[in-house]
């Protein structure tokens, strides 16, 4: 059974500075997502990871992909307030079938 | 580009009522996926369409919850009868497909429509 887990699941940090949120997931994957969401909003699609080594950055967000550990860890640069959310990743199984995400984590960034 | 429309964006009912949710993805998207989203959660796959085929339903609850996608474009997805426990934030998402590159692989999330069942 496909599973999957956030961590940290709350993150509080000081603008400027650096953090790492990890995802691991239970069996074999195809792709993995990471979504943004705002609160009362829907969700923003991130990035989407589908090989071994990938790495996508977009401005203070890099996504990276190690499909034999089954992690994935987004990281943050030099933190801004803005970047206050929940961000969840998301896999997905094996043929394009059942995405499963994770509890998301919650981050505060403070000014 | 439009994005994926739902309707509506907000509803209540009582509990051992129906309600229905419409969704229509984007031109083209051959995937259409509905997640329930309960607070404090992440999205439940509830149900996923390929075109106009069901392509995984495990998690769909389908004593009360039943979904459709005619014509492989627009789906609607009812609660008949709801539970308290069913409200939740019901979401919409679409993907070009579910093979090939990693564009066809992005999913496009709706607004939501959030059900509150008294």
């Amino acid at each position: 059974e496909l599973k999957v887990e956030q961590n940290p699941l709350f993150l509080s940090m000081q603008e400027g500075k650096n953090y790492t949120i990890y995802c691991n997931y239970s069996t074999t994957s195809d792709r993995l997502y990471w979504y943004r969401q705002d609160p009362g909003k829907s969700l923003e699609s991130l990035f989407v990871l589908l090989s071994n080594g990938a790495v996508k950055q977009e401005g203070r967000l890099m996504a990276s992909l190690d499909t034999k550990a089954r992690l994935s860890t987004l990281h943050i640069t030099a933190a801004v307030h803005d970047l206050s959310a929940t961000y969840f990743c998301a896999v997905g199984g094996t043929g394009g079938f059942k995405t499963i995400f994770g509890a998301g984590t919650r981050l505060f960034v403070k000014a | 580009e439009a994005g994926v429309a739902q309707s509506p964006r907000y509803k209540i009912i009582e509990k051992r009522q129906s309600v229905a949710f419409w969704c229509n993805p984007i031109s083209g998207h051959a995937t259409l996926y509905w997640y329930q989203q309960i607070l404090g959660q992440g999205p439940k796959l509830l149900i996923q369409f390929q075109n106009n085929g069901v392509v995984d339903d495990s998690q769909l609850p389908k004593d009360r919850f039943s979904a459709e996608r005619l014509k492989g474009v627009d789906s609607t997805l009812k609660i008949q009868p709801a539970k308290l426990e069913d409200s939740a934030v019901y979401l919409c998402a679409s993907s070009l497909g579910t093979s090939g590159r990693g564009a066809f692989y992005e999913q496009y999330f709706g607004p939501g429509t959030r059900l509150t069942v008294t």
